[in-house]
């Protein structure tokens, strides 16, 4: 089936040690997110791409970067994580027309310890 | 800018009640409307969406009508069951330009046989 895949689901990473979450869909879908859901928090963007354009959120901590090496992968590399940056990390997907609904995959928890 | 509003929860119900999710939104454009689930640990999954006024997106016995007049979207089931227990949020996006997702805070729905 397509679908939208985030690997690892559960992510343990030292305080200040780098760390890359991954996604990859069967889509073929133009855009891609990267979304941030702290515990009970509705999902916050961080980044998105229209194909290898890329979209930085306002408010997006530099310490967070993006990859898209091509339309299947895109990957969120956070430079030095804080206890703060524990979250579920969601990856989602839109083929690009006016109204499409979201792909969403089933996300990545980060712990940071 | 855009928001969406939903009402807190958690929604408590017994097995075959009737469910009412309230949504409403603050848009400048004209935006398309999504409710989307959350079951525990998983991603986002779409349950519905509407992209003009009085249009009713529907699925698994959920409903929900674009209000315009209302500014609202709100989530209805005749009989709920108690696989239904998740937390639901409420979404708009823009339909021109990158069409950011904007979420609610999200609703937890409790089910009890």
């Amino acid at each position: 089936d397509a679908m939208v895949i985030q690997n690892p689901r559960y992510q343990v990473t030292q305080f200040g040690k780098p760390v890359t979450l991954s996604c990859s869909q069967t889509l073929n879908h133009n855009v891609m997110y990267w979304y941030q859901q702290k515990s009970s928090q509705a999902p916050k963007l961080l980044f998105h791409y229209y194909d290898k354009d890329f979209n930085n959120e306002a408010d997006t901590p530099d310490n967070f970067q993006s990859r898209r090496p091509n339309t299947s992968f895109c990957f969120l590399d956070i430079r030095s994580p804080g206890l703060g940056d524990a979250a579920m990390y969601l990856c989602a997907t839109r083929p690009g027309g006016a109204g499409d609904g979201y792909t969403f995959g089933s996300g990545t928890r980060l712990t940071v310890v | 800018g855009d928001s969406v509003t939903q009402m807190e929860g958690p929604v408590t119900l017994s097995e075959e009640a009737f469910l009412t999710i309230n949504c409403t939104y603050t848009a400048t454009g004209y935006p398309s409307l999504f409710w989307y689930v959350q079951y525990p640990g998983e991603g986002l999954q779409l349950l519905l969406k509407a992209t003009k006024a009085d249009d009713k997106g529907s699925n698994k016995g959920f409903e929900a009508t674009y209000r315009k007049e209302t500014t609202s979207f709100h989530l209805e089931k005749g009989s709920v069951q108690v696989s239904d227990s998740a937390v639901y949020f409420c979404a708009l996006s823009d339909q021109v330009g990158f069409q950011k997702l904007v979420f609610g805070t999200g609703t937890r729905l409790l089910v009890s046989p």
